[in-house]
């Protein structure tokens, strides 16, 4: 059982460089999303998405883009990568769009931006 | 606003003794109510949840949580703490009232078991 796979798991970038984390789900979960975690501010919710096609911005998502084109894959995008974004994303999801359900998460990317 | 509190940020405790992890929370409306842990390198994994009906939740790895509306509080208890244990631990709470049902994470709390 894959359960929410995050590739890469470390990435270095330079300041002004894009790129894509990749976040897989296999439990055909509807509700995903994405958490940077800092130390001493546990997760703060950067973006969501309900279903696919549908995507909505969370507590940080300045300088972060996503899309949910299909049910499996929800991708997160830095546009121009700064050093405020080092930092660990975790990719997350759940089962149907209820409340009372727990969410799944990936192994976590560790990103640096120098 | 939705919060959530974790007012320590490490336990310590001896192994074998009890242990308790604090949570508080403010919502809107009815609360939904998480633990999670996180091991070194690894992603957060859920140990149990309260969603309604008993106070007393019964999880994984023989922990269990005990929601007190009154309090606004959803501590992570143990009763005989083991050294596997040590990890970050997280609160986090759904509010009813929310629809975009985003997880609302406390800070964490490093619990450090000694042998």
């Amino acid at each position: 059982n894959a359960g929410v796979t995050q590739t890469p798991k470390f990435q270095v970038l330079k300041t002004g460089q894009s790129m894509t984390l990749q976040c897989a789900q296999d439990m055909n979960h509807e509700y995903m999303s994405w958490y940077r975690q800092d130390p001493g501010m546990g997760l703060r919710l950067i973006h969501y998405s309900v279903g696919a096609g549908i995507t909505d911005q969370g507590e940080v998502p300045n300088g972060y883009n996503v899309s949910r084109s299909t049910t499996e894959d929800f991708p997160l995008r830095l546009l121009s990568a700064a050093p405020s974004q080092t930092s660990v994303y975790f990719c997350a999801s759940s089962l149907g769009r209820g409340l009372n359900t727990e969410a799944f998460f990936g192994q976590g990317t560790r990103l640096t931006v120098v | 606003a939705q919060s959530v509190a974790q007012p320590e940020d490490q336990v310590n405790v001896a192994e074998g003794n009890p242990l308790t992890v604090k949570c508080t929370y403010s919502v809107s409306g009815n609360p939904y109510l998480f633990w999670y842990v996180q091991y070194p390198n690894r992603g957060l994994q859920f140990l149990l949840k309260y969603i309604t009906g008993d106070n007393l939740v019964k999880g994984s790895y023989g922990f269990e949580a005990e929601f007190n509306k009154s309090q606004t509080s959803f501590h992570l208890k143990k009763p005989s703490a083991l050294v596997s244990d040590s990890a970050l631990y997280f609160c986090a709470v759904r509010d009813i009232m929310d629809s975009s049902y985003k997880l609302i994470f406390g800070s964490g709390t490093r619990l450090l078991v000694r042998p």
